[in-house]
């Protein structure tokens, strides 16, 4: 089956601690791994994709096939960071989203 | 804006009543797809469709439920018979694979529906 499981629905941290939202999958196949965000107010929109070997606003999250897991990290939490993450992962064609985390970043 | 566009932002309808929602894609984009998304879930995959071509339909969707893409351009999402669990946040998102396999989907604001 394919399954994309967000284990935590909401993370709170201080300004300046580092974050880890996490995120595991279940697929058969040779997954391909994204996470997207959505700020207060705004659409849903690409945050990263594990191909790109990205790091975007700070983030970055490594494939772990192993584990079958794909967290998302940043090192230093800042209060624009706090939004709604979803881990999703490319099912022939469609995406598989998970539940979602909410991050919530206090000065 | 060039981004996705839906139409109506909110709907509200009695149950029992039928609703039609509306979405553009942006315009090169050639993969139009349909999510529902519920208080505290992540977006539910309904159906999507490549050029008019409907490739893939939930097993989950009811036979209630339709969608239309009938010149590869805007799409219609139908519910017939609306039930009070239909209420959602129901999205459209548009992506062009021309970019690759793991080309981004570009998200619209969505359609709240309120089954009444």
């Amino acid at each position: 089956a394919q399954r994309v499981t967000q284990p935590e629905k909401l993370l709170s941290v201080f300004k300046g601690a580092p974050v880890e939202l996490k995120c595991n999958y279940s697929y058969s196949g040779s997954p391909e791994l994204f996470w997207y965000v959505q700020y207060s107010r705004q659409r849903l929109q690409l945050l990263l994709r594990h191909i790109s070997r990205e790091s975007i606003k700070g983030f970055t999250a490594d494939l772990n096939k192993g584990e079958t897991s794909f967290h998302l990290k940043k090192p230093f939490a800042q209060e624009e960071d706090s939004a709604m993450y979803y881990c999703a992962l490319n099912a022939r064609g469609k995406l598989i989203f998970g539940q979602g985390t909410e991050l919530s970043v206090k000065p | 804006d060039t981004g996705v566009s839906q139409d109506p932002r909110h709907k509200i309808t009695k149950r029992g009543q039928n609703v039609t929602f509306r979405c553009d894609p942006i315009s090169e984009h050639n993969r139009l797809y349909w999510y529902r998304q519920t208080l505290g879930q992540g977006p539910e995959f309904l159906t999507y469709f490549q050029n008019e071509a409907q490739l893939e339909k939930s097993r989950l969707l009811s036979d209630r439920f339709s969608a239309e893409r009938p010149k590869g351009s805007f799409s219609t999402l139908e519910i017939q018979r609306t039930e009070q669990g239909d209420s959602a946040m129901y999205l459209c998102a548009s992506s062009d694979p021309g970019q690759g396999p793991n080309s981004p989907l570009h998200f619209g604001n969505g359609t709240r529906l309120t089954v009444t």
